[in-house]
Parts: C-alpha cells; structure tokens; sequence
C-alpha cells in the first residue's frame, strides 16, 4: 500500500508557458502533501507543504507566485511552473502522508518524480 | 549545523559486502525514522522504518536507532549491484508536520 503516482513524468516546454504536474495518492488518504525540488546529484530541496483544503506553505526563498500549489482533495495535489524559464528545469517530486482508513502514517511516500526541461 | 548530518560519500564496496551507512541528528523530538533508496532519475522508495530505539530487520537490510547517540543505521548484508543508489535517512517529530531528511549517500556496488 501507499502508493503515490506523479505525472506526467517527463515535460520539455518552450520558455514563458506555464506546466502542472499531477500528484495523487492511490491507496490512501493523503492529508499532508509535500512538494520538492532535486538537481542532478543534489539532496532534496522542500519547497511546500499543502495540507487538504487549506494554502500551502512555502518555504523560504520559494516564489508562491511561481510554483502555484492546488491541494483540493485528499487525493490530489497539483504543481502549476508559471512562466516556467530554463532555470526552473528541475527534477520534481511530490510526497505524501496521511491515514488509510483507521491508520496514520507517519511517514512519507514519494512519487516517480517529474522531469521539467524548459527552452 | 543542519538538524540532521549524513555523509554524502561516495562509497563504493565490492559486491557481497556488508555496507554501513550512518547518520547523526541533534533533535531529541525525533521519534519516527525512516530510509529510502533513490536510484538515479527515480522518487525515492521508503526502505525502513522505525519507531524510537532499537533495531528492525527486513531481508537483508537492518535499520538501528540509538537515540542516546542520536545515531541512526542501515545496514545491508550481501550487497548487490542493484542496491547502487543514493540512501537518505530521514526522521520526524511527532508534533512536526513533516520529515527531516539527510542529504543521501551515494553508493555504488561493484561486481
């Protein structure tokens, strides 16, 4: 169980368009989503924590503005790059926690990722 | 000094070794303690976890907390080249609403 899909899993676009990258949780119910960023053989760098129904919080440094953060349902959480310039190409990964039926996890399920190449 | 410290490595053993990778903490609020496996390209898996001290097993991989320490171990018997990734530990408080991951170790098994 706890199983978290991402997609789409690659996305090349042009410079100024905007892209949303889909995070669900498949087997649970994901209360806490969370939304990081990776380059190439770097950690893992946390830009937003949503919580269901409610406005993300986003971590310092992190343009709100840029990475808009939808999490309208406890399965679904979205990722909209505005604008997206070649500096926002980038390796994103969405991660989940929360409860299946009586049980909470305390830990973090991550999806496949999605890789960002904008020209 | 970051909350939690893991040495990024790399390291590099022969196949069949038994790997060690370590990390140290400084907030005594941890309480859950988690490993993942990231392979290149990839989101990372959740390997292990643990609640508060002690140590579990699962095949070949054994996680150890010593909260005393604040030290955290994974541990893999009969490494395999399929078991080269970069390993992140990471730890969470209970009252936090998320993990606190260390930066990864990347480790490369050799045939």
């Amino acid at each position: 169980g706890a199983v978290v899909s991402q997609h789409p899993s690659r996305v090349i676009c042009k410079s100024g368009t905007s892209v949303k990258i889909e995070c669900r949780s498949l087997d649970f119910q994901a209360t806490t989503m969370f939304w990081y960023r990776q380059f190439p053989k770097k950690s893992l760098m946390l830009m937003a924590t949503s919580n269901e129904g409610s406005k993300a919080t986003y971590e310092q440094g992190v343009e709100k503005d840029k990475f808009l953060i939808n999490h309208a349902s406890l399965t679904l959480s979205t990722l909209t790059v505005t604008s997206a310039h070649p500096e926002d190409s980038s390796f994103y990964i969405c991660s989940a926690t929360g409860t299946s039926g009586s049980f909470s996890y305390n830990e973090q399920f991550f999806g496949p990722g999605t890789r960002l190449t904008v020209l | 000094q970051k909350e939690v410290e893991q040495d990024p490595g790399p390291l590099s053993v022969p196949e069949g070794a038994i790997v060690s990778l370590n990390c140290t903490y400084s907030n005594s609020a941890f309480q859950y303690f988690m490993w993942y496996r990231q392979y290149s390209r990839k989101g990372p898996e959740l390997l292990m976890y643990t609640y508060s001290s002690g140590n579990k097993e699962d095949g070949r991989f054994t996680a150890q907390v010593d909260k005393s320490s604040k030290y955290i171990s994974l541990f893999i018997r009969d490494s395999q080249p399929s078991d080269s990734a970069t390993y992140l530990c990471a730890m969470r408080d209970p009252n936090a609403g998320k993990s606190t991951f260390g930066d990864g170790t990347t480790l490369t098994v050799k045939p």
